[in-house]
């Protein structure tokens, strides 16, 4: 079966310091990935998404970027964080851009 | 731009007792999906409505999709304290590449 995998579970960072937030699945090959970011008492917003290794769509311009070098590996990084950065990251997978996703456990981020 | 509501945005309900949750969505859409998300946790897919007047069920859960009036309904029956979650609609849009829009999610709180 597959799973998705995220880390780190929890992060508190100062405002000015990068980011690398990491996703990985198994079980699956050539899954299409996804992070969101949920701020709090809020929905979801799709960040970025990837269906292939190296091909990053980015849905939301801001001080975020993404990465694919693996098939199965999704990386969500930052040079300067934000205090707005902060919010509750969250990875899934689909195994066709039509299937249903399934999320990842997620990272809880605070910028202070 | 596609907008995707939720109501009510907080429901809180007796055991035992029946109620229904609203996903209106504002454009064609090629199908949508509930989730479900406890406290701090990730998001559990519940079901993928596919078509007009498609109809899942899941325990006390059922699902519907009206796609010409672009309406889902989550109905609840005979609710029980473990149902207490945070429940998203999220629809994907024709052509899109099916790139998810999430409603804000309704906090139900099921009661003693």
């Amino acid at each position: 079966s597959q799973t998705i995998h995220q880390w780190p579970a929890t992060l508190v960072q100062p405002v000015g310091s990068p980011l690398s937030l990491e996703c990985t699945v198994e079980g699956t090959s050539n899954p299409n990935l996804y992070w969101y970011r949920q701020a709090a008492g809020r929905g979801l917003q799709l960040l970025f998404y990837s269906v292939g290794i190296g091909q990053i769509s980015s849905e939301v311009p801001q001080n975020l970027s993404a990465s694919r070098p693996q098939d199965r590996q999704f990386i969500l990084s930052s040079k300067k964080l934000l205090l707005s950065d902060s919010g509750f990251y969250l990875c899934a997978w689909s195994g066709d851009l039509q299937e249903t996703q399934y999320f990842g456990p997620g990272t809880r981020l605070l910028v202070l | 731009e596609l907008k995707v509501e939720q109501n009510p945005l907080f429901l809180s309900m007796q055991e035992g007792k029946n109620y229904t949750i609203y996903c209106n969505y504002s454009t064609t859409s090629d199908r949508l999906y509930w989730y479900r998300q406890d406290p701090g946790k990730s998001l559990e897919s519940l079901f993928v409505l596919l078509s007009n007047g498609a109809v899942k069920q899941e325990g006390r859960l059922m699902a519907s999709l009206d796609t010409k009036a672009r309406l889902s309904t989550l109905h609840i029956t005979a609710a029980v304290h473990d149902l207490s979650a945070t429940y998203f609609c999220a629809v994907v849009v024709r052509g899109s590449n099916y790139k998810l829009t999430f409603g804000k999610g309704t906090l139900l709180t099921v009661n003693p």
